[in-house]
């Protein structure tokens, strides 16, 4: 069963703005990692956050995890069209070895 | 950084034929392996996991019989999809957990595209 919800579950933004997708899960966690998936294509890891930090940056993603509300935001900042795909959030559970995956936000980046 | 192959990327097969899905990790042992399906404009659910050299560990409202895993050796895991049936077309996805990192990163195949007809 997937662990995680995403909202929105569509975006739609122009080039330049920032993307903010969130993700929230149920139970304890020992890691959460954000990935990126094109129409049809492989899954891309993008980030991977420790139940014990706050936030991570890497280059245009920043990823934050509050375990106390049991959630996760992803920001892109400065969007391209590129940028356009489906980003997936997945839990790992402490007294788990498997990854449960959200159900995904569609992002779509205008040029 | 760490490769797992998929082969074939795509396969169209007819209603009542099985096919087979190799799920490969190309530089790194992997203890585990994991396998996906993905329905069109959804996201990931996990079928079943499998140990290197024991039997697999499906999920819930998974057939084991219709999704015969196998993972005989360190770099490879099969899954086979017996009976097919259009409503077993679907994206599957395997990934790749390294030996020396229980509970760490898993690599993601690129995903093989089955279409029953």
């Amino acid at each position: 069963s997937q662990q995680g919800e995403e909202d929105p579950q569509a975006l739609s933004i122009q080039e330049g703005e920032n993307a903010t997708m969130n993700c929230s899960y149920k139970t304890s966690i020992n890691n959460l990692q954000w990935y990126r998936q094109n129409s049809g294509r492989g899954l891309v890891h993008l980030i991977l956050i420790r139940s014990n930090e706050r936030e991570k940056h890497s280059g245009r993603l920043r990823v934050t995890l509050d375990t106390s509300k049991k959630s996760s935001s992803l920001l892109i900042t400065a969007s391209r069209a590129a940028d356009t795909a489906s980003y997936f959030c997945a839990t790992t559970a402490y007294n788990n070895n498997d990854m449960r995956f959200g159900a995904g936000t569609r992002l779509t980046v205008k040029p | 950084g760490a490769v797992v192959s998929q082969h074939p990327s795509r396969v169209i097969c007819k209603s009542g034929t099985s096919v087979k899905i190799e799920c490969r990790s190309l530089d790194f042992q992997a203890t585990t392996m994991f396998w996906y399906r993905q329905f069109p404009k959804k996201s990931l659910m996990l079928m079943a996991t499998s140990n290197e050299g024991s039997k697999a560990t499906y999920e819930q409202g998974v057939e084991k019989d219709k999704f015969l895993i196998n993972h005989a050796s360190l770099t490879l895991s099969t899954l086979t999809v017996t009976s097919a049936h259009p409503e077993d077309s679907s994206f599957y996805i395997c990934s790749a957990r390294a030996a020396e990192r229980p509970g760490g990163q898993q690599y993601f195949g690129p995903g093989t595209r089955l279409t029953v007809t």
